[in-house]
């Protein structure tokens, strides 16, 4: 089962917004509101910041948003800041396999 | 405060076999799923098996089954990971994670370990 696909890269300046899409199939991300991101700074242990398409956990900016279209989904960040630099990774569940699969991972710049 | 910590990883020989520990503490931990997720040197993250709160279902990656056992153990708060026949592909850093939910459905891993390192090598 191949990892879902997301840009390897996007870059923004400070106070800009970015958005990093997700694609899937249909036995997964077009299903399933299973949908889940994840912010990796190197060195770290990653941190969940939307989960079921939508919902951010406590503690997590209102800068981060998510949402889906058909088979792909996009996290949304905005009002860019320097600490937002880091890998992102979209998650979801497949019905292929019955259990989980991550997207590549996108690398954001903050110029 | 959630607290997952994995131990266990070591430098290991092609072919042989390894066990990873997560112990947890901070939450009800036979209230929920636990998963291993795995980031190789350079390379995404990769989700590996995942395991429901009373081990009624099991997943596991295609890249691991019929090599890797997960299991868990409710009363001693703590996550398994066996790995057998280890390959080199199998080199990475192997974080313990929490799910927010009582399936093994990952509906979002609230709570990461630190990792533990396995390097397959000879």
């Amino acid at each position: 089962q191949s990892a879902l696909t997301q840009p390897a890269s996007v870059s923004g300046s400070p106070g800009q917004s970015i958005t990093i899409s997700c694609t899937g199939t249909s036995s997964d991300i077009g299903t399933y509101n299973l949908i889940s991101w994840y912010q990796h700074h190197p060195g770290e242990a990653p941190k969940l910041i939307i989960f079921e398409v939508t919902k951010r956990p406590s503690g997590i900016s209102s800068r981060f948003s998510g949402s889906k279209s058909a088979n792909t989904a996009s996290l949304t960040i905005s009002g860019l800041q320097s600490e937002d630099e880091a890998d992102y990774y979209c998650c979801s569940y497949s019905d292929v396999i019955t259990s989980v699969l991550f997207g590549g991972g996108t690398k954001l710049t903050v110029l | 405060e959630v607290n997952l910590v994995e131990i266990g990883g070591t430098l290991v020989q092609p072919g042989r076999s390894l066990r990873l520990s997560c112990a947890a503490s901070g939450f009800k931990f036979d209230m929920f799923a636990m998963h291993w997720v795995r980031q190789a040197p350079g390379k995404g993250l990769e989700w590996v098996s995942g395991i429901s709160w009373n081990s009624g279902s099991i997943v596991y990656a295609e890249s691991v089954k019929g090599r890797f056992t997960i299991s868990r153990d409710n009363a001693k708060n703590s996550l398994y990971l066996q790995m057998n026949s280890l390959r080199r592909e199998d080199t990475a850093l192997y974080y313990c994670v929490k799910d927010m939910g009582e399936a093994e459905v990952g509906t979002g891993f609230d709570y990461w370990g630190q990792g533990t390192l396995v390097t397959v090598s000879s």
